[in-house]
């Protein structure tokens, strides 16, 4: 089955400073989701890209996937103290519905 | 704007009693799902609901687990004889049947079952 997986590294940056992760996943998907959680706290759904596409904006959240590498990066641009989260990619085949997530990568902005 | 919400926020119950988490998904969603995660560890999918069956199961639900739409609202996950290892934090999903936003899948806040 496709899994999310996100680079293992958490970030701690400056605001105003751009946020980069990156996530790789197995097999085909259908679509891959970026989710954000404040800690303890519920998934936040984000952005939403398919594989046929190759980009995606929302606000300041930029998304890229390579689906012959099996990858997608979310760029936070501007970052702000209330984006500390972690956040997760989800992907989901055409087979199912399911939701694959990744680990998680930790996003420290400091004020 | 329409929010998927789950009850209790928090349950503590003693090994080997049983629990109902409690969902109401987004009204006019048709798809539902539930997902734990245990502390520290990635979100895990259990099971998918659809047109009052279930369309997919997870191996870590098991014959302990059901699910159940009593009602035209709410949806509700069983856990029979509770583990420790059940000590999770439940999370309720619904999807839309059509539309621009059909393959997003919108999260309740959680549940967060601790088994003593």
């Amino acid at each position: 089955s496709q899994q999310g997986e996100e680079d293992p590294q958490a970030l701690s940056i400056q605001e105003g400073e751009n946020a980069t992760m990156n996530c790789s996943y197995k097999t085909s998907i259908n679509n891959l989701q970026w989710y954000r959680q404040n800690s303890g706290r519920g998934l936040v759904h984000l952005i939403l890209i398919r594989s046929n596409e190759r980009e995606k904006h929302s606000g300041r959240l930029r998304v890229t996937l390579d689906t012959s590498k099996k990858s997608s990066s979310l760029l936070i641009t501007a970052s702000r103290a209330a984006d500390t989260a972690s956040y997760f990619c989800a992907t989901s085949d055409y087979g199912n519905n399911r939701l694959a997530f990744g680990k998680g990568n930790q996003v420290v902005v400091i004020p | 704007e329409p929010e998927v919400t789950q009850t209790p926020s928090h349950q503590v119950t003693q090994m080997g009693q049983e629990v109902i988490l409690r969902c109401v998904p987004i009204s006019n969603h048709l798809y539902f799902y539930w997902y734990r995660q245990i502390l520290g560890q990635k979100v895990e999918f259990l099971v998918s609901f659809y047109n009052n069956e279930i369309s997919e199961k997870s191996e870590i639900f098991d014959d302990q687990f059901s699910v159940e739409r009593p009602d035209g609202s709410n949806f509700t996950l069983k856990i029979r004889s509770t583990k420790l290892e059940d000590s999770a934090m439940y999370f309720c999903a619904s999807r839309a049947r059509r539309g621009s936003s059909y393959n997003e899948q919108f999260f309740g806040p959680g549940t967060r079952l601790t088994v003593l």
